[in-house]
């Protein structure tokens, strides 16, 4: 019973290019949330999705962020034009339902922008 | 939900019990209290959560108090792998969405 995956682990971008950080919640869960940890910051909150639909954006960068939770295969964020403060850990999360039982975190996506 | 208030940080010896506080003063009777940890760089882990009765599982234990106003964190045998930020979070049952972390309490455990 695999837990949250989120791929790749480490990933560098130049400044410029887009990132693209997966998440693939645990089997039975529709429910999925990306948070940001900036270095030595706590964890915010960006989105939350369920299949094919956002609930709540309220902590996505109005600009260059975007994410998706498709019918079919891992939820996706993606940031384009990446600038050297989108350096950050981005987890995310996943729970069978809205609510707070269940959830589980994934790994996380290290990025860093050159 | 309701907001919470724990210390910034806290150390402990190796070996002894570690006891956590969090302050949840304008909880409401259908919240719950959810503890996680994030050791270093890791994805935070779930570790316990209780509505009104004391809980425990193989990680921790949870005493809340009878007003529900403040809790406690309490690992029994701290080590070092114990090291981490603590995040006492509270949340409605039928509440939907996000989980918000505050700052936490950094454990340190010290040999």
């Amino acid at each position: 019973n695999a837990g949250v995956m989120q791929n790749p682990r480490h990933l560098v971008r130049r400044r410029g290019q887009e990132a693209r950080l997966r998440c693939s919640p645990m089997k039975g869960h529709s429910h999925v949330y990306w948070y940001r940890q900036l270095p030595e910051e706590g964890l915010k909150f960006m989105v939350y999705l369920q299949k094919e639909n956002i609930i709540d954006e309220s902590g996505m960068p109005k600009e260059r962020f975007s994410a998706e939770f498709p019918k079919e295969g891992p939820s996706i964020l993606r940031i384009q034009q990446v600038v050297r403060g989108d350096s950050a850990a981005y987890f995310c999360a996943s729970s069978p339902a809205g609510t707070a039982l269940g959830y589980t975190f994934g790994s996380g996506t290290r990025l860093t922008v050159v | 939900d309701a907001k919470t208030t724990q210390p910034t940080s806290m150390d402990c010896a190796e070996g002894r019990a570690a006891n956590l506080p969090c302050n949840h003063s304008t909880i409401s009777g259908n919240e719950y209290v959810y503890w996680y940890r994030q050791i270093h760089s890791q994805g935070p882990q779930y570790i316990i959560h209780g509505l009104k009765n004391n809980e425990t599982n193989e990680m921790a234990s949870l005493i809340i108090t009878e007003d529900r106003k403040s809790s406690t964190l309490i690992l029994p045998h701290a080590t070092l792998r114990d090291t981490a930020v603590y995040y006492c979070i509270v949340r409605g049952s039928g509440n939907t969405g996000k989980l918000i972390f505050g700052q936490g309490t950094t454990l340190q455990v010290k040999p």
